[in-house]
């Protein structure tokens, strides 16, 4: 069975630019949950998502969005990006909204210029 | 406010030794406990996770913890270290109800001398 994917693996973007990130969960959990790792840091969450309605957020700003689609894949968008963004995105999934076992994704590695 | 803390940055040790990483948390209520490793370039693999029960829980690779209420602490273990177990350890906490969120710790590294 696939794990979590995530594309792209790695991105280049430049400040004020906007960028896109995917994730795919594994078959049959409808809920993903966004986290960002900064260099040298622990992953920081960001969203949870579950039958398509954010379920929960972090401290960031509204630059960050998400959204989950039908098949339970989902998006995190960040708008007018700033050098403090460039980190490693990680998504997880789980099988249910409530607290089951995370698991998670490559991740993808953005940097910006 | 939830926090988690990892006090070693940076620990090194040698194969065949032992190996014990140490977490502590602040959190409202009883939380849920993970430790995960990350290997460079890696997403993160989930070793152990305590929900209740016994306070000693098994997990993969050979590590183990225990969970000390009175100490709020959940220190991971293992009685010989591997070369391959050199990674980035994260312990992390998180809500028993509600949105699915952890929050992790700054994470050690681990350097394994042969």
């Amino acid at each position: 069975d696939a794990g979590v994917t995530q594309s792209p693996t790695h991105l280049i973007k430049t400040r004020g630019q906007h960028v896109t990130l995917r994730c795919s969960p594994i078959s049959g959990h409808k809920s993903v949950s966004w986290y960002q790792q900064v260099l040298g840091q622990g992953p920081q969450f960001i969203f949870q998502y579950y039958e398509k309605e954010e379920r929960g957020r972090g401290n960031f700003p509204d630059r960050f969005s998400a959204r989950q689609f039908p098949n339970y894949s989902s998006e995190l968008n960040v708008n007018a990006l700033l050098l403090g963004d460039s980190a490693l995105y990680l998504c997880a999934s789980t099988l249910l909204s409530s607290y089951n076992e995370q698991f998670f994704g490559p991740g993808t590695r953005l940097t910006v210029l | 406010a939830q926090s988690v803390t990892q006090p070693d940055i940076h620990i090194t040790v040698s194969e065949g030794a032992s190996l014990e990483l140490r977490c502590n948390y602040s959190y409202g209520a009883t939380p849920y406990l993970f430790w995960y490793v990350q290997s460079p370039g890696q997403g993160l693999q989930l070793l152990l996770k305590y929900f209740s029960g016994d306070t000693l829980v098994q997990g993969i690779k050979g590590f183990e913890a225990e969970f000390k209420r009175s100490q709020s602490s959940f220190n991971l273990r293992k009685p010989s270290v591997h070369w391959s177990d050199a990674a980035e350890y994260f312990c992390a906490v998180g809500p028993q109800t509600g949105a699915n969120n952890l929050f992790f710790g700054t994470g050690t590294r681990l350097t394994v001398i042969p």
